[in-house]
């Protein structure tokens, strides 16, 4: 069966700190990728997506950055850390885009 | 439509009552539709989905309608029990799109 993996569950970090946040599927091949954010209270915006390894489609112009370096891995990246981007970040796996999403269990990151 | 930004609406259910949770959408285009149940802390969850050549499907206590004269979409919890309680989300994507755009999400709230 196919599974998620996020991490880390929970990231407390400076502002203009650096940021990496990685997300793995296991048990699938050549999946579609997304990262999303969730803020407090709120619906999901999407960021990132991946239909392959190297495409990265951006969502929204923003601080932060993806790739795909494998083709199960996603890494969500940021240089310089604001303070609006704290949230709860979600990655999701999909077999093509008419398919049901299945998202990890998201990391929380707070920016002090 | 778009979730971001927008405060959740809420719906309080007697434990053992049935439960409707409605999801409008605009995209006339719109062929593929799922609905998410989201615990605190934890990532959304599938829950069933339905396809535009269809106007009704069943789970396991759940149904899911679709009325594309109306573009509407509503999940039925039938039987709700305490364990039900959560951010319900609505998506949709058109056909051969590798996006799906989420609603607002409902809260549901299961009095015992």
């Amino acid at each position: 069966s196919q599974t998620i993996h996020q991490w880390p569950a929970t990231l407390v970090q400076p502002v203009g700190s650096p940021l990496s946040l990685e997300c793995t599927v296991e048990g699938t091949s050549n999946p579609n990728l997304y990262w999303y954010r969730q803020a407090a209270g709120r619906g999901l915006q999407l960021l990132f997506y991946s239909v392959g390894i190297g495409q990265i489609s951006s969502e929204v112009p923003q601080n932060l950055s993806a790739s795909r370096p494998q083709d199960r891995q996603f890494i969500l990246s940021s240089k310089k850390l604001l303070l609006s981007d704290s949230g709860f970040y979600l990655c999701a796996w999909s077999a093509a885009g008419n398919q049901p999403q299945h998202f990890g269990d998201g990391t929380r990151l707070s920016i002090l | 439509g778009e979730s971001v930004g927008l405060h959740l609406p809420t719906l309080s259910v007697q434990e053992g009552d049935n439960s409707i949770i409605n999801c409008a959408y605009s995209n006339s285009a719109s062929d593929y539709f799922i609905w998410y149940k989201q615990e605190s802390g934890k990532g959304p969850q599938f829950i069933i989905d339905i396809r535009s050549n269809m106007d009704k499907r069943q789970g396991q206590r759940v149904t899911v309608l679709l009325n594309k004269t109306v573009k509407h979409l509503s999940l039925q919890i039938a039987a709700t029990q305490p364990g039900d309680s959560a951010v319900y989300f609505c998506a949709e994507t058109p056909f051969g799109n590798e996006k799906l755009t989420f609603g607002t999400g409902t809260r549901l709230t299961i009095i015992p």
